[in-house]
């Protein structure tokens, strides 16, 4: 079954620094997504990616995050400088056209931010 | 603002019973409904997806939609101990694209 692969599956990083969290998609998907997850609370949406633009943000997706598709396989999420409140479960999932098997999520990068 | 409201639980039913978990949303545009499994540390895992109003089942699992009311729900029946975990539902307004928005997730606990 195609997965969505993430790396790195855990990341510590001081605050202050920038981090790039990576995504492999499914191949044939054309949305794009990113999620995070604070322990325990509920799974946010942060923003949508399609036709190589930003389709949809929430209001967490502030100036210190970006997101990029550089080449056909990869998207990547980058967290300019990151604060504590950073620390979470970010998730990445993709889903194709007709969507009838719904977005499909990647196994997550826990970011640890000291 | 959009909102995906579930009761946080837990749900604790015997095994061999069925699990019945609800959500209710505010954004009457919604076009999309979602169920999810979450295992504690892992990434939310799709059970049933439904479009229209009415019941769709999948195995051991039905999704029931009334729009009118603004209501969706999971049926578990046989619950085995596996499917202890938390159930996300989701949420989004039209079927390819925007934004799945989420509830906190019902806890389910399957005793055996």
């Amino acid at each position: 079954e195609p997965e969505v692969t993430q790396t790195p599956s855990h990341q510590v990083t001081q605050m202050g620094q920038e981090v790039i969290l990576r995504c492999v998609p499914i191949s044939n998907h054309l949305y794009f997504y990113w999620y995070r997850q604070i322990l325990g609370q509920k799974v946010e949406f942060l923003v949508s990616f399609y036709n190589n633009e930003i389709s949809e943000k929430s209001e967490i997706f502030d100036d210190q995050f970006s997101v990029e598709r550089p080449d056909g396989s990869n998207f990547t999420l980058k967290i300019r400088s990151t604060k504590l409140e950073d620390s979470a479960m970010y998730f990445c999932a993709s889903r194709d056209r007709g969507g009838a098997y719904g977005y499909t999520f990647g196994s997550g990068t826990r970011l640890t931010v000291v | 603002q959009k909102e995906v409201e579930q009761n946080s639980g837990p749900l604790s039913v015997p095994e061999g019973a069925i699990a019945s978990l609800n959500c209710t949303y505010s954004d009457r545009g919604s076009q999309s409904f979602f169920w999810y499994r979450q295992y504690s540390g892992k990434s939310p895992e799709l059970i049933m997806s439904i479009y229209s109003n009415g019941d769709k089942e999948d195995g051991r699992f039905t999704a029931q939609l009334n729009k009118a009311s603004q209501y969706v729900s999971l049926l578990i029946r046989d619950s085995q101990p596996s499917d202890s975990a938390t159930y996300l539902c989701a949420v989004s307004q039209r079927q390819a694209g925007t934004a799945l928005i989420f509830g906190k997730g019902t806890t389910l606990s399957v005793s055996s």
